[in-house]
């Protein structure tokens, strides 16, 4: 069964303190792996798609790589409108094609 | 607004109950799939349609079911309710079936 663990849970960062979220994963045959942001009350919000190993996607101060076993979503210079829960989800490539989410990283960013 | 609209936003009923969700998707999206999220479990996928067509599954209940018409729109119908079946239930769109998905703002569902 695909699985999906992302550490830590959460993450208290002073503005400016950069770091790294973890997305690790097992799936039978890897679609995808997708990034979203999700705020209290509201949907997630898409972010990256990666399809295979080494590959990067940048976006402000967000930066997703990806190897065969993990992904990491890179916060670089953080500021408090950053403060959301990161959610990562593989989509596999066997059988039902199925979508499987991490429970996610609830980070805090701190002026 | 990602372009996904949901209805109800908020629904309240009782146990034992029947209920449907309604999900539009983005102009143009052949996909839409239905998630479940409550606090202890985290974001739970349920079905996918494309085109019409039954996708992909998840752990979907045997009290739930869902189809998606023509138009493309899909419903979710929850049916012999149960408390733990309270949660926030979120549709998705995506162009394809491998594409990133673009969430609706979701029903709140409680159950009494």
């Amino acid at each position: 069964e695909d699985q999906v663990t992302q550490s830590p849970e959460a993450l208290r960062l002073q503005e400016g303190e950069s770091s790294s979220l973890n997305c690790s994963y097992t799936v039978s045959g890897l679609r995808g792996l997708f990034w979203y942001r999700q705020d209290p009350g509201k949907g997630p919000e898409f972010l990256f798609t990666l399809y295979s190993a080494g590959e990067e996607k940048e976006k402000e101060r967000l930066k997703a790589t990806l190897t065969k076993k993990e992904s990491f979503l890179h916060i670089t210079a953080p500021k408090p409108e950053d403060s959301a829960t990161y959610l990562c989800a593989v989509q596999s490539a066997g059988g039902y094609q199925k979508v499987t989410f991490g429970t996610g990283t609830k980070l805090q960013v701190i002026p | 607004d990602s372009g996904v609209t949901q209805t109800p936003k908020h629904l309240i009923t009782a146990t034992g109950q029947r209920v449907t969700l309604r999900c539009s998707p983005r102009s143009g999206d052949l996909s839409v799939y239905w998630y479940q999220q409550s606090l202890d479990q985290g974001l739970q996928f349920l079905i996918q349609y494309y085109n019409g067509e039954e996708r992909a599954k998840g752990n979907i209940l045997e009290r739930f079911s869902a189809q998606q018409f023509p138009d493309l729109h899909s419903e979710l119908n929850l049916s012999s309710l149960e408390l733990g079946d309270s949660a926030l239930y979120f549709c998705a769109s995506s162009v394809g079936q491998i594409n990133e998905q673009f969430f609706g703002p979701g029903t709140r569902l409680t159950v009494l």
